[in-house]
């Protein structure tokens, strides 16, 4: 069975700082780690995405991650914040690419 | 860049009466899904569907709900007999394939108030 924690179901920055949601999880079997973003009003729209290979992964909007397996993490990060990165998070667990395992969720609120 | 869309927007039931959701998948896709997200908790898996089939469902998805593709472009998602705790916003996703390139693609969700 997997699951996904994600500590802090808000996180305050201010525009220019930097953007650490953290994401862990718990999968039996080698997961697939998936970060999506909902802004208001909208459906979930993927970010990026671990499957194997390189650790650090890229995705859009200047946002990345890291495949952390001895801490089993999936911190997503980007360097500088934007005022329109202010939306809710969710980090998702897959073993299969079907059914995918999502946290609570944390949103991000960017101040000027 | 091609979108799941999901109609209505917003749906009112009283509760008992049966509900229709609607999503038509981006076109080519061969997999897809719904979940459904509780105001303020996380968002969870209900049922996938390939082939014209179930291939995998959760608990949540019980005897009240069903899933049908009706024809080459609509998925839909059927609840029977409406309680209050299917309030919920419900998310229809379908993606091309199940391996690592190729993600599934959300919808903007209904929102379905049982009253």
């Amino acid at each position: 069975a997997q699951s996904v924690t994600q500590l802090g179901s808000h996180v305050s920055v201010s525009e220019g700082a930097l953007v650490l949601l953290r994401c862990n999880y718990s999968s039996s079997v080698p997961p697939y780690l998936f970060w999506y973003v909902q802004y208001p009003n909208q459906g979930l729209q993927l970010l990026l995405k671990y499957t194997t290979g390189a650790t650090l992964v890229k995705g859009i909007n200047g946002f990345e991650a890291e495949f952390k397996k001895s801490e089993t993490s999936f911190h997503l990060t980007k360097p500088s914040a934007h005022m329109s990165d202010a939306a809710e998070y969710f980090c998702a667990v897959s073993a299969s690419f079907q059914k995918l395992v999502f946290g609570t969720g944390t949103r991000l609120l960017v101040s000027p | 860049e091609p979108e799941v869309t999901q109609t209505p927007s917003h749906q009112v039931t009283q509760m008992g009466q049966e509900v229709i959701l609607r999503c038509v998948p981006i076109s080519n896709h061969l997999y897809f899904y719904w979940y459904r997200q509780i105001l303020g908790q996380k968002v969870e898996f209900l049922v996938s569907f390939y082939n014209n089939e179930i291939s995998e469902k959760s608990e949540i998805f019980d005897d009240q709900f069903s899933v049908e593709r009706p024809d080459g472009s609509n998925f839909t998602l059927k609840i029977r007999s409406t309680k209050l705790e299917d309030s919920a916003m419900y998310f229809c996703a379908s993606s091309l394939g199940k391996n690592s390139n190729q993600p599934q693609h959300f919808g903007d969700g209904t929102r379905l108030s049982i009253l």
